[in-house]
């Protein structure tokens, strides 16, 4: 098994450029998630799914969005990308609680730096 | 609003001495709790977690503490050695959603 992988490792943009951040896992987890890390913080949860076909929003959603078409799929688009948006993006994966303790599995993560 | 810290941004401890890594939840609702490690340019990675009904659990050199009361986690490593230098996070979950603390960064001294 490969786990999460996320794709690309690292992206320079300019403001105003769109871009998709890739996440696939090979776990059949229900539930798969987006955070951003920045220094000094912990990980801040963007969008959420619970499963194909059902997405909702966390703590930070503004400026991404997300789908979920199928369960080892979930890519996160920066519709316009502003230096705001300059951070370490964890993709994450796990069952759903009551199949286990809701443990997240994270992919190796993204770096994004808007100029 | 729910949020999730960590009492010390930073923790310096000797090899071979055991560490305790505190953390303050505020979330009353959260199912289960987990301490996460992460190393310079990696994902975080599951060490321990626990449920709300529970008020211990042991792993590998390990402990979580958990007391609802006053709504404090803590993560006892055991005989720390130098590869237990990371940041590590508590983070809380209900349901679906799992909000992390900033984090604190253990240093092992030789």
């Amino acid at each position: 098994n490969a786990g999460v992988t996320q794709t690309p490792k690292f992206q320079v943009l300019k403001t105003g450029q769109s871009m998709t951040l890739q996440c696939a896992q090979d776990m059949n987890h229900e539930y798969m998630s987006w955070y951003r890390q920045d220094p000094g913080m912990g990980l801040r949860l963007i969008h959420y799914s619970v499963g194909a076909g059902i997405t909702d929003q966390g703590e930070v959603p503004n400026g991404y969005n997300v789908s979920r078409s199928t369960t080892e799929d979930f890519p996160l688009r920066l519709l316009s990308a502003a230096p705001s948006q300059t951070s370490v993006y964890f993709c994450a994966s796990s069952y759903s609680p009551d199949r286990g303790t809701g443990e997240l599995f994270f992919g190796e993560g993204s770096r994004l730096t808007v100029l | 609003g729910e949020s999730v810290g960590l009492h010390l941004p930073t923790l310096s401890v000797q090899e071979g001495d055991n560490s305790i890594i505190n953390c303050a939840y505020s979330n009353s609702a959260s199912d289960y709790f987990i301490w996460y490690k992460q190393e310079s340019g990696k994902g975080p990675q599951f060490i321990i977690d626990i449920r709300s009904n529970m008020d211990k659990r042991q792993g590998q050199r390990v402990t979580v503490l958990l007391n609802k009361t006053v709504k404090h986690l803590s993560l006892q490593i055991a005989a720390t050695q130098p590869g237990d230098s990371a940041v590590y996070f508590c983070a809380e979950g209900h349901e679906a959603k799992l909000s992390f603390g900033a984090g604190t960064t253990v240093t092992v001294r030789a």
